[in-house]
């Protein structure tokens, strides 16, 4: 069964050093999402992606984050400065359409230092 | 802004009980209302999606239902098993506007279960 794959599954940085991370949806799926969960709290969505650009995004999503679909398969998020409150597990996610199911990755967590 | 909460917060049971956990929300100007199953270090599988129009969704031993008017939905897990022990998530997708908010899934902090064999 196809599914989403995140990497790296740990990261481990210093404040204020820029982190990549990294995703690779399920191939047919045309809307991918970050989403975040920090230790102890609730999912949070950051930021949704259709066509190339940014459909919706979160009060969470500053201008320190991006996401880029820089081939045909990968979807990244990238933290510009870390900050220590950055350190949480981060989701992708991917869906047929808007409307679908939408399916998670196994999550990538990062710790800021 | 739409909250949403679960209760309880954990839930503890013993193999082959029937259990219901519980999901509540503020705005019922909801698109769909999704269940997930969360394992510890894992990411979130999707259990059930009702949408708004929809009262209930079967899964095998599972069957979510909404009430929008409320702002409730439950799910009801038939014949616990060990298996089953996880963290469950209540999602809401709102209805959004013209200017957006469609695609903003608010989370409750989930219910976190224990099925004892």
């Amino acid at each position: 069964e196809p599914e989403v794959t995140q990497t790296p599954s740990h990261q481990v940085t210093q404040m204020g050093q820029e982190v990549i991370l990294h995703c690779v949806p399920i191939s047919n799926h045309l809307y991918f999402y970050w989403y975040r969960q920090i230790l102890g709290q609730k999912v949070e969505f950051l930021v949704s992606f259709y066509n190339n650009e940014i459909s919706e995004k979160s009060e969470i999503f500053d201008d320190q984050f991006s996401v880029e679909r820089p081939d045909g398969s990968n979807f990244t998020l990238k933290i510009r400065s870390t900050k220590l409150e950055d350190s949480a597990m981060y989701f992708c996610a991917s869906s047929l359409t808007v409307q679908e199911t939408q399916y998670f990755g196994p999550g990538t967590r990062l710790l800021v230092l | 802004k739409q909250e949403v909460t679960q209760i309880p917060a954990a839930l503890s049971v013993p193999e082959g009980e029937n259990l219901v956990l519980n999901c509540s929300f503020t705005d019922s100007a909801i698109y769909n209302l999704q269940w997930f199953r969360q394992d510890p270090g894992k990411g979130l599988t999707s259990l059930l999606l009702i949408q708004s129009s929809q009262r209930e969704q079967t899964s095998g031993r599972l069957n979510a239902s909404l009430d929008k008017s409320s702002g409730r939905s439950t799910l009801y897990i038939a014949a616990s098993q060990p298996g089953d022990s996880a963290t469950y998530l209540c999602a809401v997708r709102p209805l959004g506007s013209k200017s957006g908010g469609y695609q903003k899934v608010t989370f409750g902090i989930g219910t976190k279960l224990q099925v004892i064999p």
